[in-house]
């Protein structure tokens, strides 16, 4: 059975931190894995990732995956309390279209 | 870029009743929607996924007669709670491809309360 986990289900820290966050996943056929920030209404997107080890990066975001180890990281660097959201990694496979959505990690940043 | 709506954005109906979601891409055709659920702090459940002018594949567990999807046309699909719980209080999500998997774009959401 296709399977998304994300660690840690929620977080609090404070506006300057670093924060990790995580996506594992054990999906058949496995085509991307790709990452949004939620806040109050539909998932918004962060990052798509195909390829080993390559770094993306977005500001104060960047992500990487381990298709060896089948785990993507989300790093959020400064933090600032507009980072508060639920952070989602979705998992795209070849023998649909569909996504399959991990747990969600809840982020809240206070000042 | 592609913009999703979702029609209504929140609803409230009665115990019995059966409630129409609307999803429309406005600037591109989709041929491929997908709809999701959504549990308070919780992540997005994918329900089914409809391809226009076919019947809509379900996810394991979920009731295709409960939770009726027509994608009727390139530009449209709806989702019909039909004889609505109130455990079918939920937020519904949707998402559009007009194409590549990846490349799915997402509805603002319709929040249901069913009393």
């Amino acid at each position: 059975e296709d399977k998304v986990v994300q660690s840690p289900l929620s977080l609090v820290v404070h506006e300057g931190d670093t924060v990790t966050l995580n996506c594992s996943y054990e999906v058949t056929n496995f085509r991307s894995l790709l990452w949004y920030k939620q806040e109050k209404k539909a998932p918004t997107f962060l990052f798509m990732l195909t390829s080993s080890g390559i770094e993306k990066k977005s500001g104060r975001l960047s992500s990487i995956l381990d298709k060896k180890e089948l785990f993507s990281i989300l790093n959020i660097t400064a933090t600032q309390t507009g980072d508060s959201a639920i952070y989602l990694c979705a998992v795209d496979h070849y023998t649909g279209n569909q996504f399959y959505f991990g747990t969600g990690t809840s982020l809240t940043v206070i000042p | 870029g592609a913009v999703v709506s979702q029609h209504p954005s929140w609803v409230i109906c009665k115990s019995g009743t059966s409630v129409k979601i609307e999803c429309r891409s406005l600037d591109f055709q989709a041929t491929t929607m997908f709809w999701y659920r959504q549990f308070p702090k919780q992540s997005l459940m994918l329900m089914a996924t409809s391809n226009e002018g076919s019947k809509a594949t379900y996810e394991q567990g979920v009731e295709k007669d409960k939770f009726l999807i027509n994608h009727a046309s390139l530009t449209l699909s709806t989702l019909t709670v039909t004889s609505a719980h109130p455990e079918d209080s939920s937020f519904y999500i949707c998402s559009a491809s007009g194409g590549a998997a990846y490349e799915q774009y997402f509805g603002p959401g319709t929040r249901l309360t069913v009393t």
